[in-house]
């Protein structure tokens, strides 16, 4: 099973809603990471986690806080989100935090800030 | 240094061509080059990567080239099917960096 797996696919929120992204993956994977993609632009890398720790930041927002309950899981807590915001979130994992690992990564989830 | 610059932006061929898509990198600490498929609504999938000991790589349909000196590496898709229609991300890393770095992505559309 290579699947990785994200809900939901899609969500649309006010600016004032608290709102969670989740991901989860069954591969035995000891990383995970949050990425969001913007249209006809690359991920961009917004937090890892490797080992349940995190161990990436690229300097994204408190309003973007990331939780890693267990291996298998992976969540992004939304809250007090700006229209600029919204974009496909999609989560991977990968077999360790090295970048050289194939990254698996899920369907996303469309969110829509109004 | 941190860039992979990748092109042509959009792509559009016949069924049966060959697109070539190709990257170009400046930070020769690199060595791992992977290559995305996304399609529309999709999370990106790897398709191929290679690392600079070698200077081809073929999985099915698709070659990667990758020329160390020039510091340039290219997706060849053979016989190309309206089904590989989709946006490609050349990316390249190493062991020790942060992260992956994309290249900005191109569009192939093969037409029937």
């Amino acid at each position: 099973d290579t699947e990785v797996t994200q809900t939901p696919k899609h969500l649309v929120m006010g600016m004032t809603n608290k709102k969670s992204l989740k991901c989860e993956q069954h591969m035995g994977h000891r990383a995970m990471y949050w990425y969001k993609q913007k249209a006809k632009k690359p991920p961009e890398l917004m937090f890892v986690y490797s080992y349940e720790k995190l161990s990436i930041n690229e300097s994204v927002p408190s309003r973007f806080s990331p939780e890693c309950p267990n291996s298998s899981l992976l969540n992004l807590h939304l809250h007090a989100l700006q229209p600029e915001d919204s974009a496909l979130y999609l989560c991977a994992s990968s077999q360790t935090g090295n970048p050289t690992d194939t990254q698996y990564f899920g369907p996303g989830t469309r969110l829509t800030v109004l | 240094q941190q860039q992979v610059k990748q092109s042509p932006q959009s792509l559009i061929v016949q069924k049966g061509g060959i697109p070539i898509i190709n990257c170009a990198y400046e930070n020769t600490a690199f060595d791992y080059f992977p290559w995305y498929q996304q399609f529309p609504g999709k999370g990106p999938a790897l398709l191929i990567a290679i690392r600079p000991d070698v200077s081809e790589k073929k999985e099915g349909r698709f070659t990667i080239s990758f020329n160390k000196s020039a510091k340039q590496f290219s997706l060849h898709i053979m016989d190309s099917q309206p089904g590989d229609s989709a946006t490609y991300f050349c990316a390249a890393s190493n062991t020790g960096r942060r992260a992956l770095t994309f290249g900005s992505g191109t569009r192939l559309q093969v037409q029937p």
